[in-house]
């Protein structure tokens, strides 16, 4: 029972190199979400998706980019990196809210990217 | 603009004590207020969540009081465990929406 399950756990980048941070989730969900941890600064959204092949911009989109071709997979991008994207990155995965569902997000493990 | 604001920014509890997180919203088009604790190096996972519907919600230790007039919730743990040492998050979303978080609560409870 895997869950939403981050890859890579850890990585450090130099400033202008770019990577991509993959999420995978084996609950079906339709809707995934990419969010950032910063200490004091809680969960801020940076992108989320509502199904195959549709994204959305969240509260910090800017420096990043997504990709939704699977429903299972949720790609989060960085082009450029800089200094100010050290964070904690976590995806995320829910039912839409409904009948059938409470709208629960489930959390995977976490991405902790440090850029230098 | 933030759209949840979380106080307090820590919490040190006695074992045994009341904890008492609160949060104020500004979107009145939200419905769905739910709560997320989280150990260090774990993703947050939900403990409680409440609807606009009803202005309390109990599962064991833990409560959510809900005003809606106020546009306040809060979470209240009662007889506060060491076990309960965590990150608590509120958040608050509509349908079709991601959930928006607060800035976080550390509770630290002493034995």
């Amino acid at each position: 029972n895997a869950g939403v399950t981050q890859t890579p756990k850890f990585r450090v980048l130099k400033t202008g190199q770019s990577m991509t941070l993959l999420c995978a989730q084996d609950m079906n969900h339709e809707y995934m979400y990419w969010y950032r941890q910063d200490p004091g600064m809680g969960l801020r959204l940076i992108h989320y998706s509502v199904g195959e092949g549709t994204t959305a911009k969240g509260e910090v989109p800017d420096g990043y980019n997504v990709s939704r071709l699977k429903k299972q997979n949720f790609l989060l991008g960085l082009e450029s990196a800089a200094p100010s994207q050290t964070s904690v990155y976590f995806c995320a995965s829910s039912y839409p809210r409904g009948e059938r569902a409470k709208g629960e997000a489930f959390f995977g493990q976490g991405t902790r990217l440090t850029v230098v | 603009q933030q759209q949840v604001k979380q106080s307090p920014q820590s919490l040190i509890v006695q074992k045994g004590g009341i904890s008492i997180i609160n949060c104020a919203y500004e979107n009145t088009a939200f419905d769905y207020f739910p709560w997320y604790q989280q150990f260090p190096g774990k993703g947050p996972a939900l403990l409680i969540a409440i609807r606009p519907d009803v202005s309390e919600k109990k599962e064991g230790r833990f409560t959510i009081s809900f005003n809606k007039s106020a546009k306040q919730f809060s979470l209240h743990i009662m007889d506060s465990q060491p076990g309960d040492s965590a990150t608590y998050f509120c958040a608050a979303n509509q349908a079709g929406t991601a959930l928006i978080f607060g800035k976080g609560t550390t509770l630290s409870v002493s034995s």
